[in-house]
């Protein structure tokens, strides 16, 4: 079975730029989650959806940060504009949470590069 | 959201050896999650308790969910040199209505052969 898909794998961009990050969450999964992860701050949630609606973006650090959800097997992140401090590596997880159960099945990770 | 106490932050020992981790939290947790890292891959997930005192093995690999819903641990029987990595601890509060996750800043793993 495949797991979560997430591309690209590595993006680098100059400051200002948009960014787009995309996640293809495990097939039958209802819930959607966007992490980051940095040294300093070790993973940190950003937003997480529940069939498509995001259910909380509290960790979303501003407002140049946007998720969607536009259906069940895709979600993307969008910064815009982007700064040196947004470096780091952003992963999707999904999880099937109507089972009772909160395993979250993490993405291979997007590692962004804002110069 | 809660941070949870992850320990030791690194630990380096020889292949053969038994480790040993944990993770404490202030408030009571519902769900521990254990996770393991490699270089440039996203976290894996080892093993889930959902019950106070559950103790649950996977291969080498055993945890604990405390008896007291705040802490948890995570044993490695007979280190190998493919169990390096980080290992986090993960947790959901009690009562928290969605499923999101806290997560402990990880313990790195070195194992010499």
């Amino acid at each position: 079975d495949a797991g979560v898909i997430q591309s690209p794998r590595h993006e680098v961009t100059e400051m200002g730029q948009e960014v787009t990050l995309r996640c293809k969450p495990i097939s039958g999964h209802d819930y959607l989650f966007w992490y980051r992860q940095t040294m300093m701050r070790g993973l940190e949630l950003l937003i997480y959806f529940n069939n498509n609606v995001p259910i909380d973006d509290s960790g979303m650090p501003e407002d140049r940060f946007s998720a969607k959800m536009p259906n069940a097997s895709f979600s993307t992140l969008k910064i815009q504009p982007s700064e040196p401090r947004d470096s780091a590596v952003y992963f999707c997880a999904s999880s099937f949470g109507t089972s009772g159960r909160n395993e979250q099945f993490f993405g291979p990770g997007t590692r962004l590069t804002v110069l | 959201g809660q941070q949870l106490n992850q320990s030791p932050q690194s630990m380096f020992i020889q292949e053969g050896e038994d480790v040993s981790m944990n993770c404490t939290s202030s408030s009571i947790f519902n769900t521990w999650l254990w996770y393991k890292q490699d270089p440039g891959e996203g976290p894996v997930l080892l093993i889930a308790l959902y019950k106070a005192g559950e103790l649950t093995s996977n291969g080498r690999l055993t945890a604990q969910f405390g008896i007291t819903r705040k802490d948890s641990f995570l044993n490695i029987s007979a280190s190998i040199p493919s169990d390096v990595g980080i290992y986090f601890c993960a947790g959901q509060l009690s009562g928290h209505s969605g499923y999101a996750l806290n997560f402990g800043k990880g313990t790195s793993l070195l194992v010499t052969p």
